[in-house]
């Protein structure tokens, strides 16, 4: 089955400076690869996503890229802010056709003001 | 945000008894899963319901079993609580299986002593 894995699980960027999250995925037939952040004591909510068609994908300053040969795709949050501090999840949809998600680890962003 | 509540929001139970939790929505959507998060494991499928009385098992499926008998509601039972099965649990639900956002829950915070 897929398997999703997210580094680093942990970053520590000051204000202003950009951050990089990346993951790797196992199933070549994925198709569809969101982004998740979750604030502290409440639910994941989407951020942004990219389907396998679309190369790279931006929204603010938030940008998504994604590499199928290399099954590899990416979070890159630029300018970062205080509220930017969260964690974020990476996920994949594997070959399914179902909505199940198979998400990453999880990385934990701290933005120093 | 979208309509979804989770009861209970905190339980502490003890081995080997029954537990349910519920996930009720508003938005009449089709899809609802239900998830675990763990320190280093991210967000795990459980179970999910693809319609009434439709339901198919997620990754981590050992252990729960699921119930959805109207659209707005879906259930995770735990038949027997084991301490491994401490964990925070987030429903979701999504309008369309492929390419589509999941909205979270608030998540249950469940402890088995």
């Amino acid at each position: 089955g897929e398997n999703v894995e997210q580094h680093p699980s942990t970053l520590s960027v000051q204000e202003g400076d950009s951050a990089v999250i990346k993951c790797t995925y196992s199933d070549s037939a994925s198709n569809y690869f969101p982004w998740y952040k979750q604030e502290l004591g409440k639910g994941p909510q989407l951020i942004i996503d990219i389907r396998s068609n679309v190369g790279e994908k931006k929204d603010q300053r938030i940008a998504v890229t994604l590499n199928k040969t290399a099954k590899h795709f990416s979070l890159h949050i630029t300018e970062t802010q205080p509220e930017d501090s969260a964690v974020y999840f990476c996920a994949a949809d594997g070959s399914s056709n179902t909505g199940k998600l198979i998400f990453g680890q999880g990385t934990t962003l701290q933005v120093k003001p | 945000d979208a309509g979804i509540t989770q009861s209970p929001r905190h339980k502490v139970t003890e081995t080997g008894t029954p537990v349910t939790l519920r996930c009720h929505q508003t938005e009449n959507h089709r899809y609802m899963y239900w998830y675990r998060q763990d320190p280093g494991h991210g967000l795990r499928l459980i179970h999910y319901s693809y319609g009434v009385k439709d339901t198919d098992k997620g990754e981590v499926s050992d252990g729960y079993s699921v119930s959805r008998s109207k659209t707005e509601d879906f259930l995770l039972t735990l038949e027997s609580a084991t301490s491994s099965q401490t964990s925070v649990y987030f429903c979701a639900i999504s309008e369309f299986s492929s390419y589509n956002e999941q909205f979270f829950g608030p998540g249950t915070r469940l402890t088995v002593l």
